[in-house]
């Protein structure tokens, strides 16, 4: 079991704003930045968003995220299709002296 | 632009040591600010880190992998290595090598490759 928390599912239609929600405590998020990835089935995950809320070149506007206290949240805007994937939130934890990744959530487009 | 490629033996035996090497292309093992990284990925499950490696060999390591992971770096070749001893049936996965750049941040992957224990 993660010590991230991760919604499993998250659906939307076309052109809809979804919101993916990581949970963690003191020792992680409420301490370290949080990082997260998009991975297509079959496919290496990608990095989408750095240090809480910045984007690496080439990845799209329409991914954000934030984080407040001991939680972490990456939204994405305008849905479409190709966003099918699942994601992850990852983040370093000071107890643990270990990266750990949330449990994924998939995000099915309807 | 950086490549990472993992290589090593598919199939290993239980209880034997599951060996992978990830090369490096397109950038210096030994530029300072990144680690070098192993994360897995059992069959329908999520991603698993193993631990972090830097050019001067310091690492980290997940707890629960501890006492079966050692890692290792070659700058000579631009490679970083990963070895866990005494593999068992949870140990089959889809192994990923990466940058990072502090310990946590995944910034590139390697494709990944598949690693299964065989009884």
């Amino acid at each position: 079991q993660s010590m991230l928390t991760q919604p499993p599912s998250a659906s939307g239609t076309p052109g809809q704003r979804i919101t993916i929600s990581c949970s963690g405590s003191r020792s992680n998020i409420g301490t370290n930045d949080v990082s997260w990835y998009q991975q297509v089935p079959g496919t290496a995950p990608r990095l989408l968003i750095i240090t809480n809320s910045h984007r690496p070149s080439g990845v799209p506007d329409q991914f954000s995220g934030s984080k407040s206290g001991t939680s972490a949240s990456l939204v994405i805007s305008g849905l479409q299709p190709d966003d099918e994937a699942e994601y992850y939130c990852a983040v370093w934890d000071d107890s643990l002296n270990s990266v750990i990744f949330g449990g994924g959530t998939k995000v099915t487009v309807l | 632009q950086l490549q990472l490629q993992e290589s090593g033996p598919g199939l290993v035996k239980s209880l034997e040591t599951l060996s992978l090497t990830c090369t490096v292309s397109g950038a210096s093992i030994s530029s300072t600010g990144h680690y070098w990284g192993w994360i897995r990925q059992p069959p329908g499950k999520g991603l698993e880190w193993i631990g972090n490696i830097y050019y001067s060999g310091t690492t980290f390591y997940n707890p629960s992998l501890k006492s079966r992971v050692i890692m290792s770096v070659d700058t000579s070749r631009n490679q970083f290595s990963l070895k866990l001893s005494s593999v068992t049936a949870p140990d089959t996965a889809v192994y990923f090598c990466a940058r990072l750049v502090g310990v946590a941040a995944i910034l590139d992957w390697g494709q990944g490759t598949r690693v299964t224990v065989s009884s």
